[in-house]
């Protein structure tokens, strides 16, 4: 039973351009989130998605990222025009429940830097 | 608002003496706990978690953490480290019925031979 996998694990690209990081959840798990670490910090909530649908996205930014679940495929999570401060480690998590006390594995993470 | 505080960013500790990371919450509701650890260029894996119950939660690799309420903490124990232990800990709190995990900053656990 394979884990959270995570593609690219590491992504360059230059200022301006569009970053899409993709997720691809547990078997039988269709909860999925979204956490980014900054260097030297710890992992902040960005969004959680179920299968076609947003629940949470209170950590989200406002503009430039969107992040979507669709019925059949991957999680995208997807960064336009990235800038400087945008460089992170992007981790996925997904869980059989959508409640905190059930475990959430992590994906190995995306590593964005951006040039 | 909820937040965790891991007071020691780095933590230097002799292969086979005993270690303890300390994690603080503050939280106005009912949490659940948690302790992740990261080894390099890894994910986050679960270590252990207090959801309700007894207080002193076993974990994986050894790893123990006693969750007191009084004290809004949820120290993290091992009794006697190896160098396998060297990695990113991390301490996390959910407020029950939310659906994400609030982390603190990291504690680096570094085990010297």
């Amino acid at each position: 039973n394979a884990g959270v996998m995570q593609n690219p694990r590491h992504l360059v690209r230059r200022r301006g351009q569009e970053a899409r990081l993709r997720c691809s959840p547990m078997k039988g798990h269709s909860h999925v989130y979204w956490y980014r670490q900054l260097p030297e910090e710890g992992l902040k909530f960005m969004v959680y998605l179920q299968k076609e649908n947003i629940i949470d996205e209170s950590g989200m930014p406002k503009e430039r990222f969107s992040a979507e679940f669709p019925k059949e495929g991957p999680s995208i999570l997807r960064i336009q025009q990235v800038v400087r401060g945008d460089s992170a480690a992007y981790f996925c998590a997904s869980s059989l429940l959508g409640q905190s006390n059930t475990e959430a594995f992590f994906g190995q993470g995306t590593r964005l830097t951006v040039v | 608002a909820q937040s965790v505080t891991q007071l020691d960013s780095q933590v230097p500790v002799f292969e086979e003496a005993p270690v303890e990371l300390r994690c603080n919450y503050s939280s106005s509701v009912s949490v659940y706990l948690f302790w992740y650890v990261q080894y390099p260029n890894q994910g986050l894996q679960l270590l252990l978690k207090y959801l309700s119950g007894s207080t002193l939660v076993k974990g994986i690799n050894g790893f123990e953490a006693e969750f007191n309420k009084s004290q809004t903490s949820f120290h993290l124990r091992k009794p006697s480290v190896h160098i396998s232990d060297t990695a990113e800990y991390f301490c996390a709190v959910s407020e029950t019925g939310a659906n994400n995990l609030f982390f603190g900053t990291g504690t680096r656990l570094t085990v010297i031979p």
